[in-house]
């Protein structure tokens, strides 16, 4: 199957710090792709949907300036996670949808650790 | 997004026996799909459902798409050791649409 990858795959950063995560597929292009948030032992959570060439659309609650996303290209959407605090400690996963929109891939996930 | 109902939370079992989940919403999904994820890792597509009343396997994994659209469950046959882990439904309304997912069935299977 497509290949989807994250880097990192683990962070620690400080309080008020920025990190970035990126999401690639390999060996297909992807017009969208998922920002997903996943807190222990608890299910996945949609936080935003990212075009390709355009502006994401983030679910209710999450908020867009404080979770920048940029999808410059049709491998890559980077997640950038602004003035980081202690709560915003997460597993972060993304997938990639396939070009005909049926299947979506997702990533091994970023652990974010903020101190 | 709307979390789907997935039974039961947890199960402990032996080698060897059969296990059953399901996963329930309140509103309809074209596409049903089970997933099941790795501490640390991201989720494994398992099986797709594409049609209300598909039954469809993936070696000793069975699933159905309920006829209704609302529904599905997911067998495992002679659970093995490595079979452990969480397993996810989720709820796809459309192609190209994010996923709903349920809350997660762990599973712990001892030799």
């Amino acid at each position: 199957g497509a290949v989807v990858s994250q880097h990192p795959s683990r962070v620690i950063c400080k309080s008020g710090t920025s990190v970035k995560i990126e999401c690639r597929s390999l060996d297909f292009q992807a017009t969208t792709m998922f920002w997903y948030r996943q807190f222990p032992k608890k299910s996945l959570m949609l936080m935003a949907t990212s075009n390709e060439g355009s502006k994401a659309t983030y679910e209710q609650g999450v908020e867009k300036d404080k979770f920048l996303i940029n999808h410059a290209s049709l491998t890559l959407s980077t997640l950038t996670v602004t003035s980081a605090h202690p709560e915003d400690s997460s597993f972060y996963i993304c997938s990639a949808l396939t070009s005909g929109g049926e299947t979506q891939y997702f990533g091994p996930g970023t652990r974010l650790l903020v101190l | 997004g709307q979390q789907l109902n997935q039974s039961p939370q947890s199960m402990f079992i032996q080698e060897g026996e059969d296990v059953s989940m399901n996963c329930t919403s309140s509103s309809i999904f074209n596409t049903w799909l089970w997933y099941k994820q790795d501490p640390g890792e991201g989720p494994v597509l398992l099986i797709a459902l594409y049609k209300a009343g598909e039954l469809t396997s993936n070696g000793r994994l069975t699933a159905q798409f309920g006829i209704t659209r609302k529904d599905s469950f997911l067998n495992i046959s002679a659970s093995i050791p490595s079979d452990v882990g969480i397993y996810f439904c989720a709820g796809q309304r459309n192609s190209g649409y994010a996923l709903n997912f349920g809350k997660g069935t762990s599973l712990l299977v001892t030799p």
